[in-house]
């Protein structure tokens, strides 16, 4: 099957500070990704859509201005979380379809201290 | 009341057991229903798809929709260790454009 890749898949940072983190179609060009967030011993909650060539389309209650995603080719969307805290402690995982299937990322896992 | 309702366990069976997993849902308007595997600390991986009701078996695995009691299953056949994980499914609506909601997950053991 087709594959995503997330990097990085763990990273540890202040509180304050700014996380990236990537998301690849390594196999197949993706229109449209999208960004779930997983806390421990919880479901997936989708976080946004993410469109290749123009703004995210963002889930109730999740703050754009802090989750910044960018979407620039068919290959790469990126999630960007601003002044991150404690509270953004998560598993971060994106998806991408290919041929009407879903395929997930690898998951990236913040820890913000 | 959430969309898709799923008791998170934990379950435990001996190795060769058959295993039943479920989930409830409220929103008829979910026609496809998935589930996913997902082992610690990884993304989930698609187990199986099915469409409307029915039964669809693959190897080990059957996966069983009833739309009229808003109800999905997926049974595991001679259940193995590398069976352990948490298992989630997953419903999508026909107009959601590949947007997926989530069931909690149920974490299952396989005890050899």
């Amino acid at each position: 099957g087709a594959v995503v890749s997330q990097h990085p898949s763990w990273v540890i940072c202040k509180s304050g500070t700014s996380v990236k983190i990537e998301c690849r179609s390594l196999d197949f060009q993706a229109t449209t990704m999208f960004w779930y967030r997983q806390f421990p011993k919880q479901s997936l909650m989708l976080m946004a859509t993410s469109n290749e060539g123009s703004k995210a389309t963002y889930e109730q209650g999740v703050e754009k201005d802090k989750f910044l995603i960018n979407h620039a080719s068919l290959t790469l969307s990126t999630l960007t979380v601003t002044s991150a805290h404690p509270e953004d402690s998560s598993f971060y995982i994106c998806s991408a379809r290919d041929y009407g299937e879903l395929f997930f990322g690898e998951g990236s896992r913040l820890t913000v201290l | 009341q959430k969309e898709v309702e799923q008791d998170p366990g934990p379950l435990s069976v001996p190795e060769g057991a058959i295993v039943s997993l479920n989930c409830t849902y409220s929103n008829s308007a979910f026609q496809y229903f998935m589930w996913y595997r997902q082992y610690s600390r990884k993304g989930p991986e698609l187990l199986m798809y099915t469409y409307s009701s029915g039964n669809k078996e693959d190897g080990r695995f059957t996966a069983q929709v009833d739309k009229s009691s808003k109800y999905i299953s997926l049974f595991i056949r001679d259940s193995q260790p590398s069976d352990s994980a948490t298992y989630l499914c997953a419903m999508m609506k026909e107009t959601s454009g590949s947007r997926l909601t989530f069931g909690e997950g149920t974490q299952l053991t396989v005890n050899p």
